[in-house]
């Protein structure tokens, strides 16, 4: 059974401060890792696609990168507009996509 | 460009009634899909159509029903309303399935907030 687990569950940074958000996933014949961004009373809102290992992405101050087991999504001097709730699927040999639970990060000014 | 519309925004039901819950989209999309978010939870799909004329069970189809009206159209129908089903549900589309393509990105709409007391 495909798997996608998103750590931490909440992450609270003051402007300016950088971190990075982890997506671990554990699906056969990964097709495509993919991120979105959720803000409040919203639908999610697509980031990246990611393929294979070693890819990167950016737009931004956000940074996906994609490994055989993880995906990051790296935050440069985040602004407290980039408070939101990320999430990040992946879509398998299994043909289906699986989401995990999402990060809610908060940017404080 | 609207997108992916949902209706309505706020629905409160009680135990038994039913209700269809409406989306449309403006993108040309092929493929629709309805998906549930609960607290702590990934999104989870509930019904998919890949294209106008099929619609396929997702994750947790029970106690819905869905119809593909047309290439814009996409309901879901709840029969008999249970508090288990108090969600938020998102309808979303892309230009092809998940499942038959590499897997271009959903597009969502703003969700229906569903409770049923």
């Amino acid at each position: 059974e495909d798997q996608v687990t998103q750590s931490p569950e909440a992450l609270r940074l003051q402007e300016g401060e950088s971190s990075s958000l982890n997506c671990s996933y554990t699906v056969s014949g990964l097709r495509g890792l993919f991120w979105y961004r959720q803000d409040p009373g919203k639908g999610p809102e697509f980031l990246f696609t990611l393929y294979s290992a070693g890819e990167e992405k950016e737009k931004e101050r956000l940074k996906a990168t994609l490994t055989k087991k993880e995906s990051f999504l790296h935050i440069t001097a985040p602004k407290p507009e980039d408070s939101a709730t990320y999430l990040c699927a992946a879509s398998g040999s299994a043909r289906q996509l699986t989401f995990g639970s999402g990060t809610q990060l908060t940017v404080l000014p | 460009n609207a997108g992916v519309t949902q209706t309505p925004k706020f629905q409160v039901l009680k135990t038994g009634q039913s209700m269809t819950l409406q989306c449309a989209q403006d993108m040309n999309h092929n493929s629709m899909y309805w998906y549930r978010q609960d607290p702590g939870m990934g999104l989870r799909l509930i019904y998919y159509s890949a294209s106008e004329g099929t619609t396929d069970k997702g994750e947790v189809p029970n106690g819905y029903n869905v119809s593909r009206l047309n290439k814009r159209e996409f309901s879901l129908r709840l029969e008999s309303a249970a508090p288990s089903q108090t969600s938020v549900y998102f309808c979303a589309s892309s230009e092809e399935a998940v499942v038959f393509a590499q897997g271009s990105p959903l597009h969502f709409g703003n969700g229906t907030r569903l409770t049923v007391t």
